[in-house]
């Protein structure tokens, strides 16, 4: 596609549900970010895919997340037994290249809701 | 890792003012871009400028590497400006990600 889509748009969980959101990056991009924006703040960091290998998972806060891109393309994130403050945009990002000096382009996010 | 501050966080303009958006960053960058996240929450990117001065329109920016800092200039403000400026920064150190900075909050005013 033209651009980075993400589905669902919304997700509304009741606490301690799973949840498994979904990326799709621009066709041929090798790297794929997800991103977490909490309220009225800056995205920050949660893992990275270099097709399908995961090569940094420093900034998923538990182990409760989960995310894999088992073909090299879409990618799914997956939190499991959700909580409160899970409440956040979740943001995936994709670049053409490999290296640090590549434009990411984002997506639109999904806004997950935990009640 | 690389620490990113953005000021002013929060900016009020009349519509055909001037501005601009100020990026400090704390280690020399490979990566910076600067985006406008639109009400809907879209990051659009607006420039990839890890040093030198890029010019799109009404939109500029300016890249001092050795000084790590970055400007965003918008002149003649519009309405569709508002939303939150990010600039967000790659340090080869700090793997692939990027750091964003806390945001610049524009409101434009008719």
């Amino acid at each position: 596609g033209a651009g980075v889509s993400q589905s669902p748009r919304y997700k509304v969980a009741k606490r301690g549900q799973d949840v498994a959101l979904r990326c799709d990056p621009i066709s041929g991009h090798v790297s794929l970010f997800w991103y977490q924006q909490a309220l009225g703040q800056g995205p920050e960091f949660l893992t990275y895919f270099q097709n399908e290998a995961q090569l940094d998972k420093s900034g998923l806060p538990s182990d409760r997340f989960f995310a894999e891109r088992p073909e090299g393309s879409v990618s799914t994130l997956k939190i499991q037994r959700t909580q409160q403050e899970d409440s956040a945009v979740y943001l995936c990002a994709s670049s053409a290249g490999t290296g640090v000096r590549d434009t990411q382009y984002f997506g639109p996010g999904t806004r997950l809701t935990v009640l | 890792g690389i620490q990113v501050e953005q000021s002013p966080p929060d900016l009020i303009l009349q519509e055909g003012a001037n501005s601009t958006l100020r990026c400090n960053f704390s280690d020399s960058v490979n990566n910076l871009q600067w985006f406008h996240q639109n009400p809907w929450g879209q990051l659009i990117n607006l420039f990839y400028i890890p040093s030198g001065t890029k010019q799109n329109g009404r939109l500029s920016a300016t890249t001092v590497a050795t000084e790590r800092y970055s400007l965003l200039y918008i002149s003649s403000s519009q309405t569709t400006d508002s939303g939150v400026y990010f600039c967000a920064a790659q340090n080869r150190n700090a793997g692939n990600m990027l750091t964003f900075g806390g945001g610049t909050r524009l409101m434009v005013k008719p």
